[in-house]
């Protein structure tokens, strides 16, 4: 049983794209976290998101967009796919400031 | 808001040696410092976490030390194996929200 998981793995599309990567938790956590993890493997949080608000870190473009349908989804809908927008996005969840738990990210490369 | 600052950003060590990371945290108020493993192409897996009401935790042979008042912490590996080889990251969790800011890595290298 895969605590986090996201789909699709890997994602490989054309510029100017709008593309979307999914995804579940099953530990009934309450909050919900996108990560993007560039090329020197930087860590850096996107969006952090429960019932009751969504924290936006305010370096993030516009052209992302995180949508939770319920508590256990959140996905990250992208618009106009740049070059620099290739990373791995990782997704995460956590129930009352405990530790958080990764999914197994999503690689997108945009040619 | 917070910032944290991790080093070194490489280490080489023989196997056997101990490697210790060092992180430092700039909000005062984070409560919260969790350690993640990252092996290569894999999603970090969280190692060991310590709270600031406790100055030092232990794993076998993993510990993390916390210094509230010099706001820095650090991870220990002793005996380290090939295996522990991966990037490692420290992170401060912000005062007021559940959200992590992580340092920028720590990539171990343990040479057989």
């Amino acid at each position: 049983d895969t605590a986090v998981s996201q789909t699709p793995k890997y994602l490989v599309t054309q510029m100017g794209n709008d593309k979307s990567i999914k995804c579940e938790q099953n530990l009934g956590h309450d909050t919900m976290y996108w990560y993007k993890q560039d090329s020197k493997k930087f860590l850096k949080i996107m969006f952090s998101y429960n019932n009751k608000e969504l924290i936006i870190n305010e370096t993030v473009p516009n052209r992302f967009s995180p949508k939770s349908p319920d508590k256990a989804h959140l996905n990250l809908h992208i618009n106009s796919l740049e070059l620099g927008d290739s990373a791995v996005y990782f997704c995460a969840s956590s129930q009352d400031r405990q530790p958080q738990h990764f999914g197994d990210g999503t690689r997108l490369s945009i040619l | 808001g917070e910032n944290v600052e991790q080093h070194p950003s490489t280490l080489s060590v023989q196997e056997g040696d101990s490697a210790v990371i060092k992180c430092t945290y700039s909000d005062s108020a984070s409560n919260y410092f969790p350690w993640y493993k990252q092996e290569l192409g894999k999603r970090p897996q969280l190692i060991i976490d310590i709270r600031s009401n406790v100055g030092e935790k232990k794993d076998q042979r993993i510990a993390v030390t916390l210094n509230k008042t010099a706001k820095h912490f650090s991870l220990h590996i002793t005996e380290t194996q090939p295996e522990d080889s991966a990037v490692y990251f420290c992170a401060a969790l912000n005062s007021g929200y559940s959200t992590l800011t992580f340092g920028k890595g720590t990539m171990l290298l343990v040479s057989p």
